[in-house]
């Protein structure tokens, strides 16, 4: 069966700090990958998706990017963080068919 | 692009009532899913919608299809404590998908 994770879980960092959220699916081959900020009490915004390795589409142009340097690996970072940037951070999979798979997050605090 | 509205945005209910929330686009979509969200985890899957007017059930959790792609709702019967959460629609044209802002659920004991 299929797995994602997502790794931290939690991270505290300072404004102006770079950072670098990993996700890593396992079980499956050349999912769809996505990237997700969630905003307290909001609901989801697409930051990025990926198709496939080094192939980055980004939705919301800001001071975030994302690699894809592995087939099941999808990484998010920044060079220097905002404080608008705080949020949860979920990673999510897909396949051709429709189901999307969310992994369990990471909750972003910028001071 | 294409746009969700979720409706209610939230909801305060006795256990034991049945839930009702819904999801309208003016565009069509091909797929609709239901995901419920506990405080600080991921949204799981509960029902996923893959043609117009189907009606699928999971449990105590019923979700159908909109005849015109456009809408779908989610009912929740005689709902239990556990089911508190955000409750995200989202709909999927193509390789394209949008979510609903959520429908925080509140159930009193």
């Amino acid at each position: 069966s299929q797995t994602i994770h997502q790794w931290p879980a939690t991270l505290v960092q300072p404004v102006g700090s770079p950072l670098s959220l990993e996700c890593t699916v396992e079980g499956t081959s050349n999912p769809n990958l996505y990237w997700y900020r969630q905003a307290a009490g909001r609901g989801l915004q697409l930051l990025f998706y990926s198709v496939g390795i080094g192939q980055i589409s980004s939705e919301v142009p800001q001071n975030l990017s994302a690699s894809r340097p592995q087939d099941r690996q999808f990484i998010l970072s920044s060079k220097k963080l905002l404080l608008s940037d705080s949020g949860f951070y979920l990673c999510a999979w897909r396949m051709d068919t429709d189901t999307q798979y969310f992994g369990p997050g990471t909750r972003l605090t910028v001071l | 692009g294409q746009q969700l509205n979720q409706s209610p945005q939230s909801m305060f209910i006795q256990e034991g009532e049945d839930v009702s929330m819904n999801c309208t686009s003016s565009s069509i979509f091909n797929t609709w899913l239901w995901y419920k969200q506990d405080p600080g985890e991921g949204p799981v899957l509960l029902i996923a919608l893959y043609k117009a007017g189907e009606l699928t059930s999971n449990g105590r959790l019923t979700a159908q299809f909109g005849i015109t792609r456009k809408d779908s709702f989610l009912n929740i019967s005689a709902s239990i404590p556990s089911d508190v959460g955000i409750y995200f629609c989202a709909g999927r044209w193509n390789n394209d998908m949008r979510f609903g802002a959520g429908t925080r659920l509140t159930v009193k004991p």
